[in-house]
């Protein structure tokens, strides 16, 4: 069964440094994989996903995140964090066939600080 | 395009009482999820819709949940009764096609508290 491991529960930077959320996964078959994002009393919304095309991929607001096979990760980066960016982000792996169903991991809070 | 909507908002019961949510998904959209999250975790699916078919229910308590979506568009959970550990955000979503392909769309969610 796949499952994800989000390394960081809480992630802490200043405002203009670079943002590095840690994702591994594990999958028996060729995974789809995501990044969600949620706000304080805001519904999950996507931020990329990966699909077994590029294997870099660019969300939005800045975000972009590498599938690395090899070391079976999808960490999210960003090159500068702004203060709007604080909020709660899950990497989540789908299983190609079946159901395909979204296994979420337990999440990362991130904070910016001013 | 309207998101998906979601009532109530917020939800006080006693333990052993029953509670129910409403989920309308984005018009069109074939596929629906409920998912549990309890606080402090990401959430967990407990049931997949594919118009009125139920595609996934493997992790629902089937003793004390149930799940419908009638004509494929809206659908109801309930819970009954209610425990303790049921205290959590329950989240549906809905998306156009396989998540390969369509995004899931979220609804803001029922806050649960049971007492």
């Amino acid at each position: 069964a796949q499952s994800v491991t989000q390394l960081d529960s809480h992630v802490s930077v200043s405002e203009g440094t670079p943002v590095l959320l840690r994702c591994n996964y594990s999958s028996s078959y060729s995974p789809s994989l995501f990044w969600y994002v949620q706000h304080p009393n805001k519904g999950l919304q996507l931020l990329l996903k990966y699909t077994s095309a590029a294997t870099l991929v660019k969300g939005i607001n800045g975000f972009e995140a590498e599938f690395k096979k090899s070391e079976t990760s999808f960490h999210l980066t960003k090159p500068s964090a702004h203060m709007s960016d604080a909020a709660e982000y899950f990497c989540v792996v789908s299983e190609a066939g079946g159901s395909e169903k979204l296994v979420f991991g337990k999440g990362t809070k991130l904070t910016v600080n001013p | 395009e309207a998101g998906v909507a979601q009532s109530p908002r917020y939800k006080i019961i006693e333990k052993r009482q029953s509670v129910a949510f409403w989920c309308n998904p984005i018009s069109g959209h074939a596929t629906l999820y409920w998912y549990q999250q309890i606080l402090g975790q990401g959430p967990k699916l407990l049931i997949q819709f594919q118009n009125n078919g139920v595609v996934d229910d493997s992790q629902l308590p089937k003793d004390r949940f149930s799940a419908e979506r009638l004509k494929g568009v809206d659908s109801t959970l309930k819970i009954q009764p209610a425990k303790l550990e049921d205290s959590a955000v329950y989240l549906c979503a809905s998306s156009l096609r396989y998540v390969r392909v369509s995004p899931l769309h979220f609804g803001n969610g029922t806050r649960l508290t049971v007492t």
